[in-house]
């Protein structure tokens, strides 16, 4: 099993939110971990988003608007990116990242579409 | 502001090296370290490593151990990655990333390293 699970895909309309999920591996706490969000449009590198730990600990990238937020849900023992006011330019590839067992780790991705 | 520039793309065959260099610009290049990670087409992304350009130690991925080598030249403001026993399955876009020892926040802009016979 992945350290880290996310959906390959979601799908949501312009000015609607996007809830986009990271998924711990049963037996890694989320609680304990900071994590970490980048967007990857083709053909471009990763773009830093923000990390997201607590309330308390808690960091937004350098020009990242306040409409992407982080969170968690303990009882998903998963890390959660929010997107509000969803715009066009806001489809692209979604990648969570912790630092687990000496290494970083990202999950999968997720593929959001806006239309 | 933090310009990580990499070198341009390679072929190579099976079995050969490539080494892959990352000139960092915009900040003071021993506080902070550089990552490299890689996105083989159409996948996600793959740590490999990290580089300390402030005392050149480094630590790697264990899947990558053995094959790679990540050094640094602070003359030059330049780290490198080196991947040697190339094989079909090493075709990706490498970058390279500034940042703490646990997450990346700048990336450079990607090399494309294609394994071909």
């Amino acid at each position: 099993q992945a350290v880290l699970t996310q959906p390959s895909s979601l799908s949501a309309s312009p000015g609607a939110s996007a809830s986009l999920t990271c998924t711990l591996r049963s037996g890694i706490n989320v609680g304990t971990y900071r994590i970490y969000w980048y967007q990857q449009k083709p053909g471009s590198p990763p773009q830093y988003l923000l990390r997201y730990k607590s309330d308390s600990d808690k960091q937004q990238g350098s020009g990242v608007p306040s409409r992407f937020s982080g969170s968690k849900d303990a009882s998903a023992n998963a890390g959660i990116l929010l997107i509000s006011g969803l715009q066009s330019e806001d489809e692209a590839d979604y990648y969570c990242m912790i630092w687990h067992s000496s290494a970083l780790v990202f999950g999968g991705g997720t593929k959001l579409t806006v239309l | 502001q933090v310009l990580l520039v990499q070198s341009g793309a390679e072929v190579k065959k099976p079995g050969a090296s490539v080494k892959v260099s990352c000139k960092a610009s915009g900040y003071t290049f021993t506080s902070y370290y550089l990552h490299w990670v890689r996105q083989a087409p159409g996948q996600g992304l793959e740590w490999m490593g990290i580089v300390n350009p402030g005392g050149g130690s480094t630590s790697y991925a264990q899947k990558f151990q053995g094959r790679v080598t990540m050094t640094r030249d602070t003359s030059t403001t330049t780290v490198y990655m080196e991947l040697s026993s190339l094989r079909s399955e090493d075709t990706a876009v490498y970058y390279c990333a500034r940042g703490d020892y646990y997450s990346a926040d700048y990336w450079g802009q990607g090399t494309l390293v294609t394994v071909s016979s």
